[in-house]
Order: structure tokens, then sequence, then C-alpha cells
């Protein structure tokens, strides 16, 4: 069936060093959103992207969706450590003939001080 | 501040014994909830699409009958872990979206709610 898949699981980087998690789908996305879950906390909405090619920037977080709209990435450059936590992307994937917002494994990042 | 509350935060109770977990959105009407379980550093495992008015649609492997869902009105859905055993201990939570067409709209989610069964 349709999938969303998510690429690293983990991430140790040393503070200041950047970090990227790619996210890829079996199939065409209509849109794809990216959450973050800090450790003991819920899943937070950063951004959606709806466009082919589309690139949006968040102070130092780069968000891009594929010209095929089926991957998506998210950069962090010179993380600090209130960047660690777990990064989700989500898509809407059919399921049963509705939409069901479908979440990637998640990349766990670990900032070193 | 939270748009999705849901209650309780932690609950502690004896295998045999149902916990009720509520979810409720805030400032908005939800049609629609999503509940999933999380394993400790894994990812959100879908189990039931809540819908008002109607029956919750359950992922496969997810026991309706041991996870009763309630969507009664359009700011309330219960979950309702009957029958409780050990290995149901997890973190739970609950997220809705603002608007009816959930595929294209952010999931607001609830602050999770830790369930230990001894």
């Amino acid at each position: 069936g349709q999938q969303v898949m998510q690429i690293p699981q983990y991430q140790h980087v040393q503070e200041g060093e950047d970090f990227t998690t790619y996210c890829n789908s079996s199939t065409t996305l209509s849109n794809i959103q990216w959450y973050k879950q800090r450790p003991g906390g819920h899943p937070v909405f950063l951004i959606q992207l709806v466009k082919s090619g589309e690139v949006k920037k968040q102070k130092r977080l780069t968000f891009q969706f594929g010209e095929a709209k089926k991957n998506s990435s998210l950069h962090i450059t010179a993380t600090q450590t209130t960047d660690v936590g777990t990064y989700f992307c989500a898509g809407p994937v059919v399921t049963g003939g509705s939409y069901i917002p479908t979440f990637g494994r998640g990349t766990s990042l670990i900032v070193h001080p | 501040g939270a748009v999705v509350s849901q209650h309780p935060s932690w609950v502690i109770c004896k295998s045999g014994t149902s916990v009720k977990i509520e979810c409720r959105s805030l400032d908005f009407q939800a049609t629609t909830m999503f509940w999933y379980r999380q394993f400790p550093k894994q990812s959100l495992m879908l189990m039931a699409t809540s819908n008002e008015g109607s029956k919750a649609t359950y992922e496969q492997g997810v026991e309706k009958d041991k996870f009763l869902i309630n969507h009664a009105s359009l700011t309330l859905s219960t979950l309702t872990v009957t029958s409780a055993h050990p290995e149901d201990s997890s973190f739970y939570i609950c997220s809705a979206a603002r608007t009816a067409s959930s595929y294209n709209s952010p999931l607001h989610f609830g602050n999770g709610t830790r369930l230990t069964v001894t």
C-alpha cells in the first residue's frame, strides 16, 4: 500500500553542524506537512508544502517539496540544542476512499553541545 | 495556546480495568479526529479515525471492541481502553484539523496521555 518513508531514523550532530531529514512517498502527494515533537511532548505543526518544487524557509529551517511531489526534505543550518526532537513528515494517503494523514517514522535529532 | 485539549495527561490503572481518554477541540469544531498510539522512540501509529455522529474507522489490526471510540459532539471524541492489560501501556495522542478537509489542513495534537497498566 501507499507509504511515507523517512530517513534517517536518528542523527547525532555537534552543535553548529547542519542536519537534513528526507521523506519519500510511494505515490504523488497533494501536500506534505512537517511536525516537530520535543522529547516528552506532542507533535507540533511546522509547515505545509503544496506546490511542486516549493521551497519554504523558517529561520534556520529550509523545507523542500520535490518536483514530482513524491519527496521532501527538511534542512536545519547550524543546529542548536533547542533543535533537539523528532521531526516527522506527513502526507495525505488514500485509505478506504478517504485521505488519511500518514506519518513517516520520524528522524530523531540529537545535538551535542 | 492549545487548540486541542487531551485529558488525562497520565493515568495508572490496574489490569482488567477500563480507562477513558478525552480529546476536545477548544476553539473549532472537528468532524474528524484521529487517535494515535506511540511507543517509546517510535512513530505515530494511527489507530482509528473518529467521525462525529458515526462509527469510527479503525486501522487494520486495531481491535474496535477493545479501543472504543465515541465522537458524540463536534468538539469531543473519547477513546476508552477496555479491560486494559500491561501491553496496552503506551502514549496515546489525539489530533484534529480545523477544517473538514483534514487532508490539507495542519493537524493540532493534544498533549497526549501516558497510560501505564500495572
